[in-house]
């Protein structure tokens, strides 16, 4: 049974720049979160997709935005990168409201 | 204002000894706790979670946490510490039921020598 899935494993983009990260949850979850990890510190929660939709956000601005699809995949957009948005994004998945399990992330650098 | 503290940037111990990773929260009510692992490189990997009834959790690894509703503390213990426990903890906090984000701490690096 494969855990939580993501794609790609690195990223670097520029400036301006648009980008789109992946999650596959692990089998039998229904919902998906997206958490922002900046170098040193703990990972920052951006929001959390049930059933379709954006169930809960976090204190993020409006340049992150998501998706998720009716396999429950889910997408992570971020448009106008700024040199700050270079992080690990992880994507975590839970069934209801149990505990959530976490992918191995996507770092982004943004140069 | 923070809902999670890790008083300890690193924690050092030696193969064999107990090991502690402190944390504290700050949230009203009965929240949701947990602890997860992270390795390099790796994405973070659950141990235990408190959600309610007794206040000694255990959890994967041989790891345990105790709760303790009056001082806000929610300690993570190993009775004996191994070369592989060495890696990033945190704690998090979830604050209600109804409150599905996941507050983490700044964790706690700890290196087990051999």
């Amino acid at each position: 049974d494969a855990g939580v899935t993501q794609s790609p494993t690195h990223l670097i983009k520029t400036r301006g720049q648009q980008v789109t990260l992946r999650c596959s949850p692990k089998s039998g979850h229904d919902t998906v979160s997206w958490y922002q990890q900046a170098l040193g510190q703990g990972p920052q929660f951006i929001f959390q997709y049930y059933e379709e939709e954006e169930r809960q956000r976090g204190n993020f601005p409006d340049r992150f935005s998501g998706h998720q699809f009716p396999n429950y995949s889910s997408e992570l957009n971020v448009n106008a990168l700024l040199l700050g948005d270079s992080a690990l994004y992880l994507c975590a998945s839970g069934f209801r409201d149990r505990e959530q399990f976490f992918g191995p992330g996507t770092r982004l650098t943004v140069l | 204002a923070q809902s999670v503290a890790q008083p300890e940037d690193q924690v050092n111990v030696a193969e064999g000894n107990p090991l502690t990773v402190k944390c504290t929260y700050s949230v009203s009510g009965n929240p949701y706790l947990f602890w997860y692992v992270q390795y390099p490189n790796r994405g973070l990997q659950f141990l235990l979670k408190y959600i309610t009834g007794d206040n000694l959790v255990k959890g994967s690894y041989g790891f345990e946490a105790e709760f303790n509703k009056s001082q806000t503390s929610f300690h993570l213990k190993k009775p004996s510490a191994l070369v592989s426990d060495s890696a990033l903890y945190f704690c998090a906090v979830r604050p209600t039921s109804n409150d599905y984000k996941l507050s983490f701490g700044a964790g706690t690096t700890v290196t087990v020598r051999a």
